[in-house]
């Protein structure tokens, strides 16, 4: 299965917007691009999702161009607590189902 | 509103022992699905139910595994015989739209 490459991981201060990119060159016409944030010990949670340009809601905002082949999650004014790791994830459907494709995600790590 | 819940947190047995988890998915979620995440590997689906039928099980890495959801409510997966390959981090994820899985903690199972 084809999946999604993104950076291994990015340091940033505190207050300071984060951009994340990913790539995904082979991305099906019905996928939707979609970001999971993931906490030690806990299962990821669902930060946004998109199909082409820009979707914002009160966590992200997130880019997807015309090509749709690479996305940007955009956290603004991070905090310590948004230190996790975060996955951009390729949803293949059909027929019904969708599987969500993680890979290795990237570890952002705040710091003051 | 509850989230998703799983049990239990943490199994720890034998090789060829059986082990049995359980996933509470959100109510009124009529999709469900099973993730695993084995050491230092990336998550992977499993299986999707939708309501008690099997939507896609794909992912099922064998026939030790046997995931039912009887009556469309929680979900077991078991595992029998254990192997040592199967130790890993067990997720359970439900929606009401294909796109949005809300995860839960996850069953850390450790074969020995």
């Amino acid at each position: 299965l084809a999946k999604t490459t993104q950076p291994i991981s990015m340091d940033s201060y505190e207050g300071q917007e984060v951009n994340i990119t990913c790539s995904h060159n082979n991305i099906a016409t019905n996928d939707y691009i979609t970001w999971y944030q993931q906490f030690p010990s806990q299962g990821p949670r669902f930060i946004i999702q998109g199909y082409k340009t820009k979707v914002t809601n009160e966590v992200a905002s997130l880019f997807i161009p015309a090509d749709r082949k690479s996305s940007t999650l955009s956290l603004p004014r991070v905090s310590l607590s948004d230190t996790a790791v975060y996955y951009c994830l390729r949803g293949e459907g059909g027929a019904g189902s969708y599987q969500l494709t993680f890979g290795k995600g990237t570890k952002l790590s705040v710091i003051p | 509103e509850a989230g998703v819940t799983q049990f239990p947190s943490h199994s720890v047995i034998e090789k060829g022992q059986t082990v049995t988890l359980r996933c509470d998915p959100i109510s009124g979620h009529d999709n469900l699905y099973w993730y695993r995440r084995v050491m230092g590997k990336e998550i992977k689906f499993l299986l999707h139910f939708v309501k008690e039928s099997k939507q896609d099980e794909s992912g099922m890495p064998n026939n030790r595994f046997l995931a039912e959801r009887t009556g469309g409510t929680y979900s077991t997966l078991k595992v029998q015989p254990a192997e040592l390959e199967d130790s890993g981090v067990y997720f359970c994820a439900s929606s009401q739209e294909l796109y949005e899985q809300y995860f839960g903690p996850g069953t850390r199972l450790t074969v020995t």
